[in-house]
């Protein structure tokens, strides 16, 4: 059974210019969350999409945005982006109800570099 | 309002020793889960082990078990048998309940945990 992938792993972008981040998860999985890691602010929740609807939305800016396609892939997308957004970000498949399971698995995350 | 405070910034066990990592949190949903997770240098996530609030019994996955205290408001990690492997950072998070079995999760600071040999 394949995990959750994240593309890409590693990037560096220039202040200003904008990403966009990549998460397929588990087969059957319908629910897609993003979290933000730094050493200052820890794991933060940004969102998450549940058949292809954001459920629930963390506290950050509008510039950070996302999506969730008909297959349960998602996007987030950061724009205009300034150097605190380096941070290393990862994605968190679960089934998304009730009796369908309850463990939540993250992807190996993708390493974003602002400079 | 939803909290996980994990206590101990840094550990540190000798090989083959059992050790115990400390989480307690703080929620008023009477529906909660609580997870672990370890994480090594390369970032990815691991998932160890979940238990549930209604759960009767203590999770248990392998050489990890959940000691979990409810009236306490703790869910330490306990790993038996260390190895060097298992040196790592390690997350206590949850999530509160409710019919949606929602993806959003509150995480504590972390536990870095070193393994001698």
């Amino acid at each position: 059974k394949a995990g959750v992938t994240q593309t890409p792993r590693y990037l560096i972008k220039t202040r200003g210019q904008q990403v966009t981040l990549s998460c397929s998860p588990i087969s059957g999985h319908r629910s897609v969350s993003w979290y933000q890691q730094t050493p200052g602010q820890g794991l933060q929740f940004l969102f998450e999409y549940f058949s292809e609807t954001q459920r629930n939305k963390g506290n950050f800016p509008g510039r950070f945005s996302g999506r969730q396609f008909s297959n349960s892939r998602s996007e987030m997308n950061v724009s205009t982006l300034e150097l605190g957004d380096s941070a290393l970000y990862l994605c968190a498949s679960s089934p998304g109800r009730t009796l369908s399971g309850n463990t939540i698995y993250f992807g190996e995350g993708s390493w974003l570099t602002v400079v | 309002a939803q909290k996980i405070t994990q206590t101990q910034p840094g550990m540190f066990v000798q090989e083959k020793e059992a050790v115990t990592l400390d989480c307690t949190y703080d929620t008023s949903d009477p529906s909660y889960g609580l997870f672990w997770y370890k994480q090594p240098s390369s970032g990815e996530m691991i998932f160890l082990i979940y238990q549930g609030s209604y759960d009767q019994q203590n999770a248990t996955e392998g050489r990890y078990s959940l000691n979990f205290q409810k009236a306490r408001k703790s869910a330490n990690l306990v790993i038996s048998a260390s190895q060097l492997g298992d040196s790592a950072m390690y997350f206590c998070a949850m999530r509160e309940g409710g019919s949606s079995n929602t993806g959003k999760l509150i995480f504590g600071q972390g536990t870095t945990l070193q393994v001698k040999p």
